[in-house]
């Protein structure tokens, strides 16, 4: 399979903890963007990244939370401190920079993470 | 504010009729526009996309419609199947990268 990929697929912690999550993005992509959702709402941005550039950052991450993508490939989310607000789906989703599908967003199936 | 907007969070429709699912937004720089569909505990599965320049585009059942003056942009799903029924999102991007989404519309289609 050549999707997208996140991981864990569920998280549960304690608040105050520090959680990790990965999105290995389609490989030929080198945008790659994290959202966020919760119940009864559509996906949100959060930021995106272009190669190992971190391009925009929604006013939605704050100073707890924090994105890398070294090497243009792979792509880390960490949120410190946990409260039970950030409570929610995290989506990953990757696109090509150019070309026909480049304003199509492909998805992962999402890391659900709660927060006790 | 709500850029991207769903009015009706349900529809139910009998197997082998149309389904019509609504969108209305509010930015005028919005210059693209895409249809997600979405199963529980999975992401969006990209469905079909319009580019503002047309107002019609089509691929199989799927046929998304846009009228720039109204700001509005509907999907029609013909004819209707049991594994439609899902989320279904609207989303739209203009000048920046980032897709913005309405609230979603949950499809049920029944025999």
């Amino acid at each position: 399979d050549t999707g997208v990929s996140q991981d864990p697929r569920h998280k549960i912690t304690k608040r105050g903890q520090n959680v990790t999550f990965r999105c290995d993005p389609i490989s030929e992509h080198n945008r790659l963007y994290w959202y966020r959702q919760t119940l009864g709402q559509g996906p949100e941005f959060l930021t995106y990244f272009q190669n190992e550039a971190q391009l925009e950052k929604s006013r939605l991450l704050s100073d707890r939370f924090s994105a890398e993508r070294p090497k243009g490939s792979f792509s880390t989310l960490e949120i410190q401190r946990t409260e039970q607000g950030d409570s929610a789906m995290y989506l990953c989703a990757s696109s090509p920079s150019s070309g026909r599908s480049y304003n199509e967003q492909f998805f992962g199936p999402g890391t659900r993470l709660t927060v006790l | 504010d709500q850029q991207v907007k769903q009015n009706s969070p349900s529809l139910s429709v009998q197997e082998g009729r149309i389904s019509i699912l609504n969108c209305d937004y509010t930015n005028s720089m919005f210059d693209y526009f895409l249809w997600y569909k979405k199963y529980p505990a999975e992401g969006p599965t990209f469905l079909i996309s319009i580019s503002s320049i047309k107002d019609k585009n089509e691929d199989g059942r799927f046929t998304v419609f846009l009228n720039k003056s109204a700001k509005h942009l509907s999907l029609h799903i013909v004819p209707s199947q049991p594994g439609d029924s899902a989320v279904y999102f609207c989303a739209a991007t203009g000048n920046t990268d980032k897709l913005i989404f309405g609230t979603g519309t949950r499809l049920q289609v029944f025999p």
